[in-house]
């Protein structure tokens, strides 16, 4: 079974700077996709950023991007010129070759300071 | 495109009632899920429908739960007989089985209150 693993539970940045969220994986399989999803307080979720397996290149989209290594299976979001809107929890999720729910970490959740 | 619904946004019941959720998916999405998440952790996956048939239900919690899809339209999620454990936030989802990409979208989500 796939694992997905968020060893950060809180993180703080400063407004303005920039701040990366962990995430791990395991799996055996060699299609899938990977996201990013982020939960305000209260709020619903909402897609950040995702990334295909097969694709080499890392994901990015205005100020989030990813660090994506295959072989360390690894999957880290950074957030530049992080912004008080950013706070929230942060999930990272794993998606396999197949129509499957996704698998979720237990979350980062980020503080901005003012 | 009017997202992903879901009523009653909120929902306190006794031990041992009856509980219904429903969740209108993005209407162009023929894949429709269901999660749990309790406090303090990721959402945890249920179930999954793509248009009418029920492609995945073994990751139920227990008998106690079900999910219908009828039309390929909405879904409703049910727990017989609740039990304390059962408060939690019950998501639901929605995508396109044309997405390559496999994205889901989220609803907002039912929070269960069993007292």
């Amino acid at each position: 079974a796939q694992t997905v693993t968020q060893s950060q539970p809180e993180m703080s940045v400063q407004e303005a700077e920039t701040v990366t969220l962990s995430c791990t994986y395991d799996t055996s399989e060699s299609d899938y996709y990977l996201f990013w999803y982020k939960q305000p307080p209260s709020r619903q979720m909402i897609l950040v950023i995702r990334q295909e397996a097969y694709k080499q290149q890392n994901a990015t989209e205005n100020r989030f991007s990813v660090n994506f290594q295959k072989a360390a299976k690894s999957f880290s979001l950074k957030i530049s010129d992080s912004q008080l809107g950013d706070a929230a929890m942060y999930f990272c999720a794993y998606s396999g070759g197949g129509a499957d729910g996704l698998t979720f970490g237990k979350g980062t959740h980020l503080i901005i300071q003012p | 495109d009017t997202g992903v619904s879901q009523n009653p946004r909120h929902k306190i019941t006794k031990r041992g009632q009856n509980v219904t959720f429903r969740c209108d998916p993005i209407s162009e999405h023929n894949r429709l899920y269901w999660y749990r998440q309790t406090l303090g952790q990721g959402p945890e996956f249920l179930t999954y429908f793509q248009n009418e048939a029920q492609l995945e239900k073994s990751r139920l919690l227990s008998d106690r739960f079900s999910a219908e899809r009828p039309k390929g339209s909405f879904s409703t999620l049910e727990i017989q007989r609740t039990e304390q454990g059962d408060s939690a936030m019950y998501l639901c989802a929605s995508s396109s089985s044309g997405d390559a990409r496999k994205t889901q979208y989220f609803g907002p989500g039912t929070r269960l209150l069993v007292l």
